[in-house]
């Protein structure tokens, strides 16, 4: 364990469900990020979280909606996905958003859109 | 357009062997370079470089930046089966975003 947990480890959806991520670290950081890892594509950042604020969201489509109660907690919301959103979807932190500092990744969550 | 690109795509190679990873890369306003081992699921930290021509080393792991020609390398002597993963580089650049190659799978034949 890395000291960030993602629930659950594998999803399967339909185009029609509501679900959503949940991400946990115990590491005392202070910056939360997503990322989707596609089969022969590079991380891409979707969200980052820096003290609670949002500060970067990477065009993602609506349909993912972010929330971050708190500097331990990162949900990511999923409603009317495609089948072209299944993926690896990563969760990470640092002690706050800024290159200088190492991400530290969770195991993901797979998900499979039907 | 920042840009991060490895290679090879993929590498197998016998166990003992010497394997070199390549990583090059277009961004504006460099900040520093990054590479993880991604086995199963979660990326773990590897290296962070920042200075040109400084080699950071950990057992049979070694890497080196080149700020001139904008590339790093990742090399693993006397390989083992447990080096068998993905290895991802990452640059981080002027807004402070990391920016992530498609990574090296390197194999490790017995």
């Amino acid at each position: 364990e890395t000291g960030v947990t993602q629930t659950p480890r594998h999803l399967v959806m339909g185009m029609t469900n509501k679900k959503s991520l949940k991400c946990e670290q115990h590491l005392g950081h202070n910056a939360m990020y997503w990322y989707k890892q596609s089969a022969k594509k590079p991380l891409e950042l979707m969200f980052v979280y820096n003290f609670k604020e949002q500060t970067e969201n990477n065009s993602v489509p609506s349909r993912f909606s972010p929330e971050c109660p708190n500097s331990s907690h990162l949900f990511l919301h999923l409603h009317t996905l495609q089948p072209e959103d299944s993926a690896l979807y990563l969760c990470a932190s640092s002690p706050q958003f800024s290159g200088a500092n190492v991400l530290t990744f969770g195991a993901g969550s797979r998900l499979t859109v039907l | 357009e920042d840009k991060v690109v490895q290679s090879p795509l993929s590498l197998v190679v016998h166990e003992g062997d010497t394997v070199t990873l390549n990583c090059s890369y277009e961004v504006t306003n460099f900040r520093s370079l990054l590479w993880y081992k991604q086995e199963k699921k979660a990326p773990t930290f590897l290296f962070m470089l920042t200075s040109s021509g400084i080699e950071k080393k950990s057992g049979r792991l070694s890497s080196i930046l080149d700020k001139k020609e904008l590339f790093s390398i990742l090399n693993i002597t006397a390989t083992q089966t447990g080096d068998s993963a993905v290895y991802l580089c990452a640059v981080v650049f002027g807004n402070e975003k990391l920016t992530f190659g498609t990574g090296t799978r390197l194999t490790i034949i017995p």
